[in-house]
């Protein structure tokens, strides 16, 4: 199956400072990768769509100016939690989408990043 | 996204198969269904998908009703390592995938 990686799997930061995850599709290329985040005991929630060349979009909810997601290849998007905050510490995951069979999508996830913001 | 419903638990004796069931009553003609699991503190896992014809792969079965408002996801022999939470997804691309409380399957020896 398609593989999808993520650097670093935990982080732990200082308030106020910023933090860069970085989210690779190994053995396939990918116009459009997705961001979600997970709270202990929750579900994940998407919180950006990110295509490759364009600006990425962000779901209801979620401020742009302080989760900055950069898809500069077609194999690496990155997200940076700037001036992370205590309330910012979750399970970050992203997806890389690839055509499959009867020209319908599948999204692969990488392993998550867990962000501890102290 | 149709609107899916799953039990939020399960449990299944190793070696014997699961059967997880989703409704997805108001799922539209051009909506897939697909499954994927999430194992404590990893990213999901793919499973499979389907629009309207049972599938397999190596990993599972899926079987869709004929109205489509229903389907269940076979894991044919369950180990302890298919414990998980399963979520069943109706979407009509992969494009926005929208993750329930899914269900929380326990394979116990």
């Amino acid at each position: 199956g398609a593989v999808v990686s993520q650097h670093p799997s935990w982080v732990i930061c200082k308030s106020g400072t910023s933090v860069k995850i970085e989210c690779r599709s190994l053995d396939f290329q990918a116009t459009t990768m997705f961001w979600y985040r997970q709270f202990p005991k929750q579900s994940l929630m998407l919180m950006a769509t990110s295509n490759e060349g364009s600006k990425a979009t962000y779901e209801q909810g979620v401020e742009k100016d302080k989760f900055l997601i950069n898809h500069a290849s077609l194999t690496l998007s990155t997200l940076t939690v700037t001036s992370a905050h205590p309330e910012d510490s979750s399970f970050y995951i992203c997806s890389a989408r690839i055509m499959g069979r009867h020209s319908t999508d599948t999204q692969y996830f990488g392993p998550g990043t867990r962000l501890t913001v102290l | 996204d149709a609107k899916t419903t799953q039990p939020p638990s399960m449990d299944c004796a190793e070696g014997r198969a699961a059967n997880l069931p989703c409704n997805h009553s108001t799922i539209s003609g051009n909506e897939y269904v697909y499954w994927y699991r999430q194992i404590h503190s990893q990213g999901p896992q793919y499973i499979i998908h389907g629009l309207k014809n049972n599938e397999t792969n190596e990993m599972a079965s899926l079987i869709i009703t004929e109205d489509r408002k229903s389907s269940t996801l076979i894991l044919p022999h369950a180990t302890l390592r298919d414990t998980a939470v399963y979520y069943c997804i109706g979407t009509g691309t992969a494009s926005k995938l929208t993750f329930g409380t899914g269900t929380r399957l326990q394979v116990t020896l």
